[in-house]
């Protein structure tokens, strides 16, 4: 069935360094990853979506890359800042439905002052 | 514009039990998706609803429905409580319906199962 792993469930980086979260896909091959931010009690936040054409995308201080040989995605956020401790979620999609997107189970990340 | 919201925000109920769960979109949103959260599956997505339509479904059983009024607000139904049904329940609404397009999440609903 489809996976999508987040090898790391816990990340913890010192303030100013960048943050690299990995998402690794199954048995299949999505057309589009998207990255989400979730805090505490809070429901998941979109960050950035990726199609399985483009090498690379960039929005302010996060990078992620989509490489479908290696079959992963790497989330970058540089200069990282206490404020972007929170669970990191990555997520892989077929086109034609919200039925066909699988979740990861999630990255925290915690940076540390 | 004011986010989407979900009542309650926490719940307690016993097994056999049954209970109904409420998301407001943002206003203008017609598309409404219902997920289910726990630790060791991830997200996972029971239904979506556009304009009153069920568009699609996961792999749920029956025991999870749902329905869409006129004005896009949605409920979320589970009938006979298992004890696996403990969750954070998630809705999220977006304005197209189109997977590629921004879904937005409410703060979800968090159901205990004694």
């Amino acid at each position: 069935s489809q996976k999508i792993e987040q090898n790391s469930e816990a990340l913890n980086i010192q303030e100013g360094k960048t943050a690299t979260l990995t998402c690794n896909y199954t048995n299949y091959s999505p057309a589009y990853l998207q990255w989400y931010r979730q805090d505490p009690g809070r429901g998941p936040v979109f960050l950035l979506l990726i199609r399985e054409n483009e090498k690379e995308k960039r929005k302010e201080r996060l990078k992620v890359t989509f490489d479908t040989t290696l079959k992963q995605s790497l989330f970058h956020i540089t200069a990282s800042q206490p404020a972007d401790s929170a669970t990191y979620l990555c997520a892989g999609g077929l086109l034609g439905g919200y039925q066909k997107v699988t979740f990861g189970t999630g990255t925290k990340l915690q940076v540390i002052p | 514009k004011a986010g989407v919201t979900q009542t309650p925000r926490y719940l307690i109920k016993t097994r056999g039990q049954q209970v109904t769960l409420s998301c407001s979109p943002i206003s203008g949103h017609r598309s409404v998706s219902w997920y289910q959260q726990t630790p060791g599956q991830g997200l996972q997505f029971l239904f979506e609803y556009f304009s009153e339509t069920q568009r699609n479904k996961g792999n749920f059983p029956g025991r999870f429905s749902g329905r869409q009024f006129s004005n896009s607000r949605s409920e979320m139904n589970v009938s006979t409580l298992e004890l696996g049904d403990s969750a954070l329940y998630l809705c999220a609404s977006s304005s197209t319906g189109v997977d590629t397009d921004t879904q937005y999440f409410g703060p979800g609903t968090r159901l205990t199962v004694l």
